[in-house]
């Protein structure tokens, strides 16, 4: 079952912040963060590890609440580049992730 | 490093026409998936190897996908006949584990186009 992403899309103003959220009916092991410009691969972002830990690197960061199946990514400051897609990967069981839907973000100068 | 690579980059065919994509991983990992992008149904992981085997293809939509890994370094998704609705991007990703702990490479993708 597909992890469920909010918002969908959302336009921010450079400087601003934002946060996405992805959330899963099953328990989590691991939650894996991508960005996807258009026309390109999804980048690796950051892996969180069951143990509710919370990462970061440069403005953006992340959290993992395994009790409530759900991860956060926060975009702080956000700058032109962080333009793109972002999707949640999630390990339930087993050895695969399974991608949410994506937020679309579009950060306006 | 090269990074994942993946050939062709855009494919056109024909209905029912046989289409191979392939995938050179990153040297050195040991796990290898294919995946396909579409809008309506987002990023859908197809199957995946470990050490050149494949461990779970519950993903391929139906028997006329397949897909192999006859070596570490080479890897092809292979669609026979190929139908229209098989029209996405299908990209190969790589990594040193399985999915959970791992990080993963994805290569460009390939582009499939069937009319």
């Amino acid at each position: 079952q597909q992890p469920v992403q909010s918002p969908q899309a959302v336009i921010l103003r450079e400087g601003e912040d934002a946060v996405i959220n992805c959330s899963s009916s099953k328990a989590l092991y691991s939650v894996h963060w991508y960005r996807q410009k258009h026309g390109e691969a999804p980048v690796f972002l950051m892996i969180l590890l069951k143990g509710g830990e919370q990462k970061g690197h440069d403005k953006i960061s992340a959290s993992f609440n395994e009790k409530k199946q759900q991860s956060s990514l926060y975009l702080t400051a956000s700058q032109l580049s962080y333009s793109g897609t972002y999707f949640c990967g999630l390990n339930n069981a087993g050895n695969m992730l399974t991608f949410g839907g994506g937020t679309r973000l579009m950060v306006k100068p | 490093d090269a990074g994942v690579i993946q050939s062709p980059r855009h494919e056109v065919t024909e209905m029912g026409q046989e289409v191979t994509l392939r995938c050179k991983p990153i040297s050195g990992h040991n796990s290898l998936f294919w995946y396909r992008q579409t809008m309506m149904r987002g990023l859908e992981l197809l199957i995946y190897f470990n050490n050149n085997v494949p461990i779970d293809d519950s993903g391929m939509p139906e028997d006329r996908f397949s897909a192999k890994m006859p070596n570490a370094s080479f890897s092809t998704l292979k669609i026979q006949p190929s139908e229209p609705r098989d029209s996405a991007v299908y990209f190969c990703a790589s990594s040193t584990g399985l999915a959970g702990g791992y990080e993963q490479y994805f290569g460009p993708g390939t582009r499939l186009t069937v009319t």
